[in-house]
């Protein structure tokens, strides 16, 4: 059974600082690795996906994937009060022609205080 | 990028009823379609992954009569929650992968299930 754990906060930043999200994750096996944003009664909507060890970078968000520790992180850099929401972690097995669900964690809850 | 469509976005009926939930892929086909479940303050849970042209599968502990599933096209996946009751209240997502494109998981906008 593939678990994903995360901190289900709420973590609180100030605004213009870097918001550090973690997610650890229980199959070893597992390949992609995503990032979601969600607003209270929203649908998720996705920031980054990563699927090789080190670093991505998409604008103010990096992703940061660490297989061996099987550990994956979402930084935000310059935090807006905009970014406030909840962040889940999601992960998947190898790719196969699109039939493999998303495992989700239960979420981090963000809030950037102006 | 991908597009999914989902419809509706809200719906309230009366406990016994069934309801119909439609998700569309708008610029692509998506021969498999996920379907979760969210609780409030909870995390999204797979209920059943959809195959255009096959029987759905589900996961453990949802009920496959309970929970219709009809994948008939390449573009169309439907939910029918069949003698709703107000413990399946809840908002209900359906997602679907564009496998030729780059964009990870593309969620529809949900549907917010109120049964009374």
């Amino acid at each position: 059974q593939k678990e994903v754990e995360q901190n289900s906060g709420p973590l609180s930043v100030p605004e213009g600082a870097i918001a550090s999200l973690n997610c650890t994750y229980s199959d070893r096996g597992s390949q992609s690795f995503f990032w979601y944003r969600q607003y209270s009664g929203k649908s998720p909507e996705l920031i980054m996906f990563i699927y090789s060890n080190g670093d991505k970078e998409d604008g103010r968000f990096t992703a940061q994937l660490n297989k061996a520790s099987q550990y994956v992180s979402l930084l935000i850099r310059d935090s807006q009060p905009s970014d406030s929401a909840t962040y889940l972690c999601a992960v998947t097995a190898p790719f196969k022609g699109g039939n493999t669900p998303l495992v989700f964690g239960k979420g981090t809850r963000l809030s950037v205080i102006a | 990028g991908a597009v999914v469509s989902q419809h509706p976005s809200r719906v309230i009926c009366k406990s016994g009823t069934s309801v119909k939930i439609e998700c569309r892929s708008l610029d692509f086909q998506a021969t498999t379609m996920f379907w979760y479940r969210q609780f409030p303050k909870q995390s999204l849970m797979l209920m059943a992954t959809s195959n255009e042209g096959s029987k759905a599968t589900y996961e453990q502990g949802v009920e496959k009569d309970k929970f219709l599933i009809n994948h008939a096209s390449l573009t169309l996946s439907t939910l029918t929650v069949t003698s709703a009751h107000p413990e399946d209240s809840s908002f209900y997502i359906c997602s679907a992968r564009d496998g030729q494109g780059d964009y990870g998981y593309t969620f529809g906008s949900g549907t917010r299930l109120t049964v009374v």
